[in-house]
């Protein structure tokens, strides 16, 4: 296994344009989660995935903004009619095990410019 | 609402120096800590996690403390190289709450170690 990825890398966009992202997590890792990070800043949390079941979304999640994990692999991340505001890297994250204590890994991100 | 501090935000140094990054949580009722490295560009990749019955964790040149009733954390980086230089994160998990779901980071600290 290498890890959580995540595609595309890259994506530049026009506003008002819908953009999706894709996190394929660490095969046996039943948690997965989405944080936003603008220049300078750390991460901030988005939503959390246990299997398919979206468990937590932050304040932050607008209703343009839109996350599934279908049969708990995979997950998509939707943007619709996207804004300049949006512009920042999309990194996905995965853990595993039942309990809390398991260490956290991150894909390499998706980056969005909004143009 | 727990708040994750850092400091300094960059630090530069000769290469060979020993150095310590640090890292305050308001929130001491966490589950455990963890320390990231981010490049330029890219994804966090995890250094340590150490758990809340845990005082230090330790992988080669790094050493974490952690002080849970202080609300602190220590990064040691023995015999610095020029590739160590990065963004150093440090995120908490709370025991409970919304905060349990996920991580909460601070903005970094940028470490430079000059040749």
């Amino acid at each position: 296994d290498t890890g959580v990825s995540q595609n595309p890398r890259h994506k530049i966009t026009k506003r008002g344009q819908n953009v999706t992202f894709r996190c394929d997590p660490i095969s046996e890792h039943n948690r997965l989660y989405w944080y936003r990070q603008t220049l300078g800043q750390g991460p901030e949390f988005l939503t959390y995935f246990q299997n398919e079941a979206q468990l937590e979304k932050s304040r932050l999640l607008s209703d343009r903004f839109s996350a599934e994990r279908p049969k708990g692999s995979f997950s998509t991340l939707e943007i619709q009619r996207t804004e300049q505001g949006d512009s920042a890297m999309y990194l996905c994250a995965s853990r595993g095990g039942w309990g809390r204590g398991l260490e956290a890994f991150f894909g390499q991100g998706t980056r969005l410019t909004v143009v | 609402k727990q708040e994750v501090t850092q400091i300094p935000a960059a630090l530069s140094v000769p290469e060979g120096e020993n150095l310590v990054l640090n890292c305050s949580f308001t929130d001491s009722a966490i589950y455990n800590l963890q320390w990231f490295r981010q490049d330029p560009g890219k994804g966090l990749t995890s250094l340590l996690l150490i758990q809340s019955s845990q005082r230090e964790q330790t992988s080669g040149r790094l050493n974490a403390s952690l002080d849970k009733s202080s609300g602190r954390s220590t990064l040691y980086i023995a015999a610095s190289q020029p590739g160590d230089s990065a963004t150093y994160l440090c995120a908490v998990r709370d025991e409970s709450g919304a905060g349990s779901y996920q991580l909460t980071f601070g903005k970094g600290t940028k470490l430079s170690v000059i040749p």
